[in-house]
């Protein structure tokens, strides 16, 4: 089947620090979204990117299709940041989302 | 907040039991996702329904069955409940297509 693979499982970082989310899938991409799941459990979309670079505040992300990855950037960190960010990607005909099993990021005063 | 709402946020139950939950989807949106998060399997998708049809399958059990009503909103039923049924589960709609999909806040099941 599909595969999405995430690294790094785990990151800490000092606040104020930047870091980089990598999401690996093993065939075409017609769908990809970065989600952000607060220690509350909320599932947050983050961004929905296909291809290209976009950019939110903070956060920006790039999805190279034909490469199959897709980069989550997350500069000054806050605690605020911490939780797990998952990417979940869709093919063609297929809408429905198959998810990596997170980057648990940990964000410390 | 993301529009979609859950209800109930939180159900205890017994095993053998059966339980209904219940999605609110956005406003426009046509396509609702059920998707189950346990600590083992990870967010796995469960069934898609788009404008009151079903148009996709994941891994859903038999014992469990959903269907999306005339005014959109969506139930997931559980029946004869087993303790590897713990685990939440997220209702997402989106406008359909390859579009954001948007989570609602989920409903934590547990089963004693």
């Amino acid at each position: 089947g599909i595969q999405v693979e995430q690294s790094p499982p785990d990151l800490i970082l000092q606040e104020g620090a930047n870091s980089t989310l990598r999401c690996n899938f093993s065939d075409s991409v017609n769908n990809l979204q970065w989600f952000h799941q607060n220690p509350w459990g909320q599932l947050i979309n983050l961004f929905y990117i296909p291809s290209g670079t976009k950019q939110n505040g903070r956060l920006s992300a790039t999805t190279v299709a034909t490469e199959r990855y897709s980069l989550l950037y997350i500069s000054s960190s806050q605690t605020t940041d911490s939780g797990v960010y998952f990417c979940g990607r869709g093919g063609a005909g297929s809408y429905q989302l198959t998810f990596g099993k997170g980057t648990k990021l940990s964000v410390i005063p | 907040d993301s529009g979609v709402t859950q209800t109930p946020k939180h159900l205890i139950t017994a095993t053998g039991q059966r339980v209904t939950l219940r999605c609110s989807p956005r406003s426009g949106d046509l396509s609702v996702y059920w998707y189950q998060q346990s600590l083992d399997q990870g967010l796995q998708f469960l069934i898609q329904y788009y404008n009151g049809e079903e148009r996709a399958k994941g891994n859903i059990l038999e014992r469990f069955s959903a269907q999306q009503f005339p005014d959109l909103h969506s139930e997931l039923n559980l029946s004869s409940l087993e303790l590897g049924d713990s685990a939440l589960y997220f209702c997402a709609s989106s406008k359909g297509g390859h579009q954001p999909q948007h989570f609602g806040d989920g409903t934590r099941l547990s089963i004693l």
